[in-house]
């Protein structure tokens, strides 16, 4: 059984171009968060949705970024017009719907490295 | 607003000794928790977490975990520590009926031989 998938790992983007990062969950797994980790920080939430469904975005800047997860494939967290600041890693994690609810861990997958030039 | 405080930044213990890892929070309600550690250039690895029950939580490489309802703490220990439990750990907090879970900032533990 395959744990969460991101691909690419490292991206390298320069100012002003558009990232795609994306992310596959466990098999089984209907649920994907995505956390942003700034150098010897931890984890910042920044969205959590379900298929065809954005949950709570509400640690996603209001402006560049965008979240999805169709009904087929991967989820995409796009941000458009990268900045430096937007340099991090970026993780992504998925968990199955289990009861009662909130009970569940969430399964990390290993990261894309963001980095603007 | 619900938080998740881990106060030490940094813990620094020589190897066969007893670690702990600290761990504090401010939700309402009797949330779950949880302990994830993360090793460099990786995703975080689950260890552990409190759902009900025994307030002592044993998880993953020999990790325990001490839920105190009181002092509304959750801290991470070992009785043994290893140098290879040198990395970056993470205190998270869920909210019952909830999904919006919350991290620490992390604590980093080296281990000395």
């Amino acid at each position: 059984n395959a744990g969460v998938m991101q691909n690419p790992r490292h991206l390298v983007r320069r100012r002003g171009q558009e990232a795609r990062l994306r992310c596959s969950p466990m098999k089984g797994h209907s649920h994907v968060y995505w956390y942003r980790q700034l150098p010897e920080e931890g984890l910042k939430f920044m969205v959590y949705l379900q298929k065809e469904n954005i949950i709570d975005e509400s640690g996603m800047p209001k402006e560049r970024f965008s979240a999805e997860f169709p009904k087929e494939g991967p989820s995409i967290l796009r941000i458009q017009q990268v900045v430096r600041g937007d340099s991090a890693a970026y993780f992504c994690a998925s968990s199955p719907i289990k009861f009662p609810q909130g009970s569940y861990e969430q399964y990390f997958g290993p990261g894309t490295r963001l980095t603007v030039t | 607003a619900q938080s998740v405080a881990q106060p030490e930044d940094q813990v620094n213990v020589a190897e066969g000794n007893p670690l702990t890892v600290k761990c504090t929070y401010s939700v309402s309600g009797n949330p779950y928790l949880f302990w994830y550690v993360q090793y460099p250039n990786r995703g975080l690895q689950f260890l552990l977490k409190y759902i009900t029950g025994d307030n002592l939580v044993k998880g993953s490489y020999g990790f325990e975990a001490e839920f105190n309802k009181s002092q509304t703490s959750f801290h991470l220990k070992k009785p043994s520590a290893l140098v290879s439990d040198s990395a970056l750990y993470f205190c998270a907090v869920r909210p019952r009926g909830n999904n919006d879970m919350r991290f620490g900032a992390g604590t980093r533990l080296t281990v000395k031989p």
